[in-house]
């Protein structure tokens, strides 16, 4: 599975929207990229995944450059209770869809 | 009621004991995890089965062992537990299929060996 890059730590002004950035550079054409989320140290939670196209949810929206080797979570109007750590994974079929999540990105949303 | 459940949801034991820690799920997947956690760190898989006559080992399965007693049950046993051990287990479920292997997690188990 491709490995990922991403901040270690980024700050947001509560009601501004959260872009979170995430590089990787080495994706196989089969693998999605997948962003979850873990506030304190609770179970983690899915936010949303994609491929190759743009995706939006109720929660988040994933914006994935043409090549791959990079993509952007929004969160479009983050909340306090957006603050927690971000993990974007990439995973596919050929490794059985095994995710690394890394350190992920501690977000903290400020009043 | 939680899709996913974790027993116990915290656990302190000594060195040299053995321990299981167990997972339940009613979301009917087929294939479930077992991941831990150390402080600072992100999640790394021990253990996966993508059914119940499939075992697989993860990035760090040395000092576990994993049984699928059912689709809906799978336990990770330490069989003698060490300090290093300690740590925040999670269980984790998805479903089969060619997309979407979205990972649905458990509240977590937290082990202290002391």
């Amino acid at each position: 599975d491709a490995k990922t890059t991403q901040p270690p730590s980024m700050d947001c002004a509560e009601g501004r929207a959260a872009n979170l950035p995430c590089n990787h550079s080495t994706i196989s054409g089969n693998e999605y990229v997948y962003w979850y989320r873990q506030i304190h140290s609770q179970g983690p939670q899915y936010i949303i995944h994609g491929l190759k196209n743009n995706e939006t949810n109720e929660m988040a929206s994933l914006i994935i450059t043409e090549d791959r080797k990079s993509s952007t979570l929004i969160l479009p109007h983050a909340t306090l209770r957006d603050t927690a750590v971000y993990y974007c994974i990439a995973a596919g079929p050929n490794t059985g869809n095994q995710f690394y999540f890394g350190t992920g990105t501690s977000l903290t949303v400020i009043p | 009621d939680a899709d996913v459940t974790q027993t116990p949801r915290n656990r302190i034991t000594k060195t040299g004991k053995r321990i299981m820690l167990e997972c339940s799920q009613t979301k009917g997947h087929d294939r479930m995890y077992w991941y831990r956690q150390d402080p600072g760190l992100g999640l790394r898989l021990i253990y996966y089965s993508f059914d119940v006559k499939d075992i697989n080992k993860g990035e760090i399965s040395d000092g576990y062992s994993v049984s699928r007693q059912a689709q809906a049950k799978f336990s990770l046993s330490l069989e003698s537990a060490i300090p290093n051990q300690t740590a925040l287990y999670f269980c984790a479920t998805s479903r089969r299929g060619a997309e979407n292997h979205e990972q649905y997690f458990g509240p977590g188990t937290r082990l202290t060996v002391t």
